[in-house]
């Protein structure tokens, strides 16, 4: 069962602060995604990344994914308000069955503080 | 708004009943995923369909059973409820079934009393 691990899981700062999350598995994965989900609403993808070592940038947000394709990063550069939101990271591997599985993280719910 | 539409959006039950959600996958999307999401356990592959036939088994319950119709909407049915199964319930599609990118739902509360 592959597993990924999500760091902090509570996250509370000031408007205007830097943040990082982890997610960390011992699994390796095809592709990591990055989803947001507000309460009440399905998690929305913001970012796929698939080469080991990459890294993409969504405007304040910045994505890395592990060099062994393990593991990833998401940091945020002053943090807003509208930020606020649960962060989950999935890991994609070929389930041997025909498909993509998506094995997710348990999230990080931050809260932004104006 | 992903394009994947899934209703109820709210549902309140006994234990012991049987329900049925529906998901209607974005325009082109072959792929359905169903979800379980809950506080303890996180978001839980439950099924997946392609076109029609089941193509992965994920944490399922024998309890529960789906299907994807030929106008590829699904329909997730969940029978002999327990309080336990009280979780957001979620739909994704895709265009394939080799592909790892899911557009999710809306989703579905279901609160079983």
């Amino acid at each position: 069962t592959q597993l990924l691990e999500q760091s902090p899981q509570f996250l509370s700062i000031q408007e205007g602060e830097n943040l990082t999350v982890y997610c960390n598995s011992s699994s390796v994965f095809s592709s990591l995604q990055w989803y947001r989900q507000e309460p009440g609403e399905g998690p929305v993808l913001l970012v796929t990344v698939v080469t080991g070592g990459e890294v993409k940038k969504l405007k304040r947000l910045t994505f890395q994914f592990g060099d062994a394709r393990k593991d990833s990063s998401l940091h945020i550069t002053a943090a807003q308000p509208g930020d606020t939101g649960l962060y989950l990271c999935a890991g994609a591997a070929y389930s041997g069955a025909g498909s993509y599985q998506l094995t997710f993280g348990k999230g990080t719910k931050l809260s932004v503080i104006p | 708004d992903s394009g994947v539409t899934q209703t109820p959006k709210h549902l309140i039950t006994a234990t012991g009943q049987r329900v049925t959600l529906r998901c209607s996958p974005r325009s082109g999307d072959l792929s359905v995923y169903w979800y379980q999401q809950s506080l303890d356990q996180g978001l839980q592959f439950l099924i997946q369909y392609y076109n029609g036939e089941e193509r992965a088994k994920g944490n399922i319950l024998e309890r529960f059973s789906a299907q994807q119709f030929p106008d590829l909407h699904s329909e997730l049915n969940l029978s002999s409820l327990e309080l336990g199964d009280s979780a957001l319930y979620f739909c994704a599609s895709s265009v394939g079934w080799l592909t790892d990118t899911q557009y999710f739902g809306p989703g579905t509360r279901l609160t079983v009393l």
